[in-house]
């Protein structure tokens, strides 16, 4: 039983180019989330997810999109990265009544 | 807006000292409120929730709507508590968690 998975665990972008975080989940959630976390901000949220086949933007979801592919997976696509996204990404998921379970994070490099 | 303010980015203490991490929250509605706690090299975890009303290794963590503040203590810290701690607030009705920008404990021996 993973929890949640985060692939892949660090990555370095050029600006411009583009890339795909992958999260998936066993723990048969509705809600799954992607968050920021940079120094001095905290966790910002980018997107979430209420069940399967909603989406919904969050604090700062510019320059991100989301794909909600089943109720397992909830991806994170940068188009065109850009130095600001260098960040730490985390996936999460939520059942009913329950906490927040986070992934172990990405750690992105856009140069 | 609903907002969560951590005003301290970084918190040093003394094992055996008392420790206190700052959380304030702007909500008009009934807030639910949490801590996490990301210790190094670890994924973000739950430490406690307001309606458990539990003391979690030794943190406890207190309501208070009418100063709209949900600080997390401890009275003896130790030097396995140093993390990164989050408060964080859900509004009523609401699947988003706002977090504050979290407190840096560190717990020198």
């Amino acid at each position: 039983n993973a929890g949640v998975t985060q692939t892949p665990k660090f990555q370095v972008l050029k600006t411009g180019q583009s890339m795909t975080l992958q999260c998936a989940q066993d723990m048969n959630h509705n809600s799954m989330y992607w968050y920021r976390q940079d120094p001095g901000m905290g966790l910002r949220l980018i997107y979430y997810s209420a069940s399967e086949g909603t989406t919904d933007k969050g604090e700062v979801p510019n320059g991100y999109n989301v794909s909600r592919l089943n109720k397992r997976e909830f991806s994170l696509r940068l188009e065109s990265a850009a130095p600001s996204q260098t960040s730490v990404y985390f996936c999460a998921c939520q059942g009913n009544n329950s906490p927040l379970h986070f992934g172990n994070g990405t750690r992105l490099t856009v140069t | 807006a609903q907002r969560v303010t951590q005003p301290e980015k970084l918190l040093s203490v003394f094992k055996g000292a008392p420790v206190e991490l700052k959380c304030n929250y702007s909500y008009s509605g009934s807030p639910e409120l949490f801590w996490y706690v990301q210790y190094s090299r670890q994924r973000l975890q739950l430490l406690l929730r307001h309606i458990s009303r539990e003391s979690i290794k030794g943190f406890t963590a207190d309501l208070n709507k009418g100063e709209t503040s949900f600080h997390l203590k401890k009275p003896f810290a130790q030097e396995e508590d140093s993390a990164m701690y989050y408060c964080a607030l859900r509004a009523d009705s609401s699947y988003k968690l706002i977090f504050g920008s979290g407190t840096r404990l560190l717990v020198r021996p």
